[in-house]
């Protein structure tokens, strides 16, 4: 069964850090793609970034380059998101999710919520 | 980017009725190359993270009941929900995978009258 588990969210302050990882079983983890996707409260669904199978290739929306990191360790199984300079507009639940375009599996979502 | 229009923004039906959403991308989205619309279906239900129904515009995910379908071609798209159950209430998105970076449709929220 294909698991996938966000953790490290919280609450942070206006300009502060904050690292989600995201730790997946039940499938080879090397052979995929790893997308995150956020949605801020009430509103729809915004791609933030993704990574491919060994971690060569990054992708990031305009409006977290520079601020966001996506990394992966596949001896763990495991990719993060370090998010640095964060804004109000960061605030949303983030969602991990295997694949590149067609997201299959989701983990439940990590709330972020950046507020002074 | 490539922008994703959905209409309506909501809608109310009774049960069974026929539900018909409603998806057009800024840029066309059929690779000819494969003859694919890079086009999937979301749905997305109240405290869970998105499902996806379709992909290539119009093949159903294993598991998908029948009553979903996905249609269309280049720029305008449809998901039909043929006999709407009350499992269904939920917001759908419609995606586009062709270009970078992926984007999103504002969602379609679908209810029981």
């Amino acid at each position: 069964e294909v698991q996938v588990v966000e953790s490290g969210g919280g609450l942070v302050q206006p300009g502060g850090s904050l690292r989600l990882s995201c730790v997946v079983s039940g499938f080879t983890f090397s052979d995929w793609w790893v997308t995150w996707v956020r949605q801020a409260p009430g509103k729809g669904l915004e791609w933030v970034a993704n990574i491919n199978e060994d971690g060569s290739q990054k992708y990031y929306v305009d409006s977290v380059k520079g601020r966001f990191t996506i990394s992966r360790d596949n001896a763990r199984n495991s990719v993060s998101l370090q998010m640095n300079s964060l804004r109000v507009e960061d605030t949303a639940v983030y969602y991990c999710a295997r694949g590149r375009a067609t997201l299959v599996f989701w983990g439940q979502g990590n709330m972020v919520t950046v507020s002074s | 980017d490539i922008v994703m229009t959905q209409s309506p923004d909501s809608l109310a039906l009774s049960l069974g009725e026929r539900a018909t959403i409603n998806c057009k991308s800024s840029q066309n989205i059929l690779y000819s190359s494969d003859n694919k619309n890079y086009l999937g279906w979301y749905q997305q239900k109240p405290g869970q993270p998105p499902k996806l129904l379709i992909h290539w515009a119009s093949t159903r995910e294993s598991g998908v009941p029948d009553r979903f379908s996905g249609s269309g071609s280049g720029t305008d798209f449809t998901l039909t929900i043929s006999s709407l159950q009350a499992e269904d209430v939920a917001v759908y998105y419609c995606q586009q995978y062709y270009s970078s970076p992926v984007t999103f449709g504002g969602g379609t929220k679908v209810e029981i009258k």
